[in-house]
């Protein structure tokens, strides 16, 4: 299976400040098969970016990922309030999906 | 308007058996396969499991395998995940989750639609 790892652990950032989250895979991803999503407490996942760099719909711009091979990037360019959740890759190259352990972005 | 919901979760004793159910509305279930993954308290997603469009084809994450079973009725927009052998790390919210592809690959862009979740507690 393929293991991802993300980091940091903890991101504290301020709003209007600029978050760079990261995600390693154990091996290649295929077709940089890798989505991010975003969860806020007591709420369901929701999906924000699909095949490395594009983003759902509905997603605001200031979203956006990155990256291919093993190692992939979400980075939202100006933090909003809302934006301070926990974020989670997955990879979906292989038919048994796996997630990372996700990053916490908070308020600093 | 897309939705899942899930169903049947609950307290079961170590040992016991529990079906969760996930009915789909607002798209055609056949064309899409589905997933379901959970969340134990405090702790990050774990995909549990996947199911081909036309059910023909299961996936299991190892700490599951051979314990758990999803299975899907289209005519019923149904999909269900018979759950034995439980244990207390199966304790979890399980969500239901819709994939943008019949088949679980490289074709998906992600999933797309998740249900707000039922909780299983295994204790005894």
């Amino acid at each position: 299976d393929i293991v991802l790892t993300q980091s940091p652990g903890t991101l504290s950032l301020s709003p209007g400040e600029r978050a760079t989250l990261s995600c390693r895979a154990s091996q290649t991803i295929t077709s940089n098969s890798l989505a991010w999503y975003q969860q806020r407490p007591g709420q369901a996942p929701r999906l924000l970016i699909h095949g490395a760099s594009s983003r759902a719909t509905g997603i605001p711009d200031r979203f956006s990922g990155s990256g291919s091979g093993t190692d992939f990037t979400l980075t939202i360019s100006r933090l909003e309030p809302e934006d301070f959740a926990v974020y989670y890759c997955q990879q979906y190259g292989t038919s048994l999906y796996t997630f990372g352990q996700g990053t916490k972005l908070e308020i600093k | 308007e897309v939705q899942l919901l899930e169903s049947g979760g609950g307290l079961v004793q170590p040992g016991g058996s529990l079906r969760l159910s996930c009915a789909a509305s607002g798209f055609t279930l056949s064309s899409y396969a589905m997933s379901w993954v959970r969340q134990a308290p405090g702790k990050g997603l774990e995909w549990v499991s996947g199911i081909s469009g036309s059910g023909s084809n299961t996936y299991y994450a190892d700490s599951v395998k051979g314990r758990f079973t999803f299975s899907r009725d289209n005519s019923k927009n149904t999909l269900y995940l018979q759950m034995n052998s439980l244990r207390a790390e199966d304790t979890a919210v399980y969500y239901c989750a819709k994939d943008t592809s019949v088949v679980l690959s490289s074709w998906s862009d992600g999933m797309d639609v998740w249900g707000q979740g039922t909780t299983v507690i295994v204790s005894s």
